[in-house]
C-alpha cells in the first residue's frame, strides 16, 4: 500500500544535539511538507518542497534544516539552535502544490521528539 | 491575513447524540476548506473538503459540513456520534493559488458512553 513512513515514532534528544527525523513516501508525490504540532496551537509549517533539490522555509524554519535529494525522501534535522524542540512532528505530501489544494494532503503517523 | 478559528478546544458529547464542531475563517479571496481528523498518536486523515459547487459536503462515515460564505463558516456536524469518533478534528483553509494551508487549533471530540 502507498503511504508515508515516518521514523522513529519516538525520539529523545539531549541538550545541544542535532537529530534527524526520517520521512519516506511511495506515493510518487512531488510536494512534501514538515509540520510541527504543539498542544492547543494546531499545525505550523516548518519547511516544504515542491520538487527534488528545492525547498522553501515555512513559518517556523529557525533551528531546522531539510534536504530533498530524492523524490521519495524529505528528512528534517532539528538542530541545537532550536530552543524548544519538544513537539510532535508530522510529515505530509501531495501530488503537487496544486494537487494539495484540490486533493488535500497525505500525512505520516508522526514522530514525537522529547528533549531530555 | 488569512486565519482559521475553531471556537471550541474540547467538546464532550454522549454516544448517539448529535454534535457540531465550529470553524470560522477569514480571507479576502476565495478559499478551499477542509476537515481533517487525528486519532491519538497518529497523523491527520482527510475527512471531507469543499472546493466548489454544492455547499453541503459529506464524508463516508456520516460527517457533513456546510460552507456558508456569508458567515465565513464551515462547521462540521454528525447527527449521531459513536465512541470511535473520539479524536481531534482540525479545520484547514487553503487560499486559492497560494498552495498553503492554514490550520485551526483543533477541537478535541470526546464521545462518552
Amino acid at each position: 500500500d502507498g503511504g508515508i513512513t515516518q521514523s522513529p515514532k519516538y525520539l529523545f534528544r539531549k541538550e545541544g544535539q542535532n537529530v534527524t527525523l526520517s520521512c519516506e513516501q511511495n506515493l510518487n508525490h512531488d510536494a512534501m511538507y514538515w509540520y510541527r504540532q504543539d498542544p492547543g496551537q494546531g499545525l505550523r509549517l516548518i519547511y516544504y518542497s515542491q520538487i527534488v533539490n528545492d525547498f522553501q522555509k515555512g513559518d517556523i524554519a529557525e533551528g531546522y534544516s531539510v534536504s530533498r535529494e530524492k523524490k521519495e525522501s524529505f528528512p528534517l534535522t532539528v538542530t541545537s539552535a532550536q530552543k524548544n524542540p519538544t513537539a510532535f512532528y508530522l510529515c505530509a505530501s501531495s501530488i503537487d502544490q496544486t494537487g494539495g489544494e484540490f486533493y488535500g494532503y497525505t500525512f505520516g503517523s508522526g514522530t514525537r521528539l522529547t528533549v531530555v | 491575513a488569512q486565519s482559521v478559528t475553531q471556537l471550541d478546544s474540547q467538546v464532550p458529547v454522549f454516544e448517539e447524540a448529535p454534535v457540531e464542531l465550529r470553524c470560522n475563517y477569514s480571507s479576502s479571496v476565495s478559499v478551499y476548506l477542509f476537515w481533517y481528523v487525528q486519532y491519538p498518536n497518529q497523523g491527520l486523515q482527510l475527512l471531507l473538503k469543499y472546493l466548489s459547487g454544492s455547499t453541503l459536503v459529506e464524508s463516508i462515515n456520516g460527517f457533513e459540513a456546510e460552507f456558508n460564505k456569508s458567515q465565513t463558516s464551515f462547521h462540521l456536524r454528525k447527527p449521531s456520534v459513536h465512541i470511535s469518533d473520539t479524536a481531534e478534528y482540525f479545520c484547514a483553509v487553503s487560499q486559492r493559488g497560494t498552495y498553503k494551508y492554514i490550520f485551526g487549533t483543533g477541537t478535541r471530540l470526546k464521545v462518552l458512553a
